[in-house]
């Protein structure tokens, strides 16, 4: 089945800078890869997503690269602010209804004032 | 407008004891879902449905079951229930259809003694 691996498992960063969090995907069929954030004691919500036939997708200060091939997809924020602190998680999944959607093992990211 | 409602928001549990979890939603999307939230380890798919009448089992699907009856209800039953059962379960669910996004209840914490 799908196995999807990310790094960092926390991300320190200076208010302003840029974040970047790495997941890999083994299942060379998934075609759908969303991002989840999850603020301290709330449920995961999406925060941005990219299918398999977009190679990146970008939302004001959020954008996500995704490399087929290497079977590797990237979440960027620039110009991080302190409320962009929370758990980030990657997920992949098959098909275009989020059928078994797997994640990664998510990044606490903290954004220092 | 409630989305998906899970209960009990918070429960505690002698090892042994059956335990059901609830989860309704309102939305008449198609496909519904558990997962466990664990720390460290993300958010792990134990069964899903894609349509009401069927199920299928996820990453971790040992010692619990589920069933879909109707579109709105995905119960999680635990028979009997074990200490490493302990976790934050979260109930999901997506139209299945155009789009993979996942919607999450509030969660479900689970303390097994």
């Amino acid at each position: 089945g799908e196995n999807v691996e990310q790094h960092p498992s926390t991300l320190s960063v200076q208010e302003g800078d840029s974040a970047v969090i790495k997941c890999t995907y083994s299942d060379s069929a998934s075609n759908y890869f969303p991002w989840y954030k999850q603020e301290l004691g709330k449920r995961p919500q999406l925060i941005i997503d990219i299918r398999s036939n977009v190679g990146e997708k970008k939302d004001q200060r959020i954008a996500v690269t995704l490399n087929k091939t290497a079977k590797h997809f990237s979440l960027h924020i620039t110009e991080t602010q302190p409320e962009d602190s929370a758990v980030y998680f990657c997920a992949a999944s098959i098909g275009t209804g989020g059928f078994k959607t797997i994640f990664g093992a998510g990044t606490r990211l903290f954004v220092k004032a | 407008i409630a989305g998906i409602t899970q209960a009990p928001t918070s429960q505690i549990l002698a090892a042994g004891r059956r335990m059901t979890l609830r989860c309704t939603q309102d939305m008449r999307h198609n496909a519904m879902y558990w997962y466990r939230q664990d720390l460290g380890l993300g958010l792990r798919l134990i069964h899903y449905s894609n349509t009401a009448g069927t199920t299928g089992k996820g990453e971790v699907p040992d010692g619990y079951s589920v069933s879909r009856a109707n579109t709105d209800d995905f119960p999680l039953t635990l028979a009997s229930a074990v200490p490493s059962q302990t976790s934050v379960y979260f109930c999901a669910s997506s139209d299945g259809l155009y789009t993979g996004e996942l919607f999450f209840g509030e969660g479900s914490r689970l303390t097994v003694l």
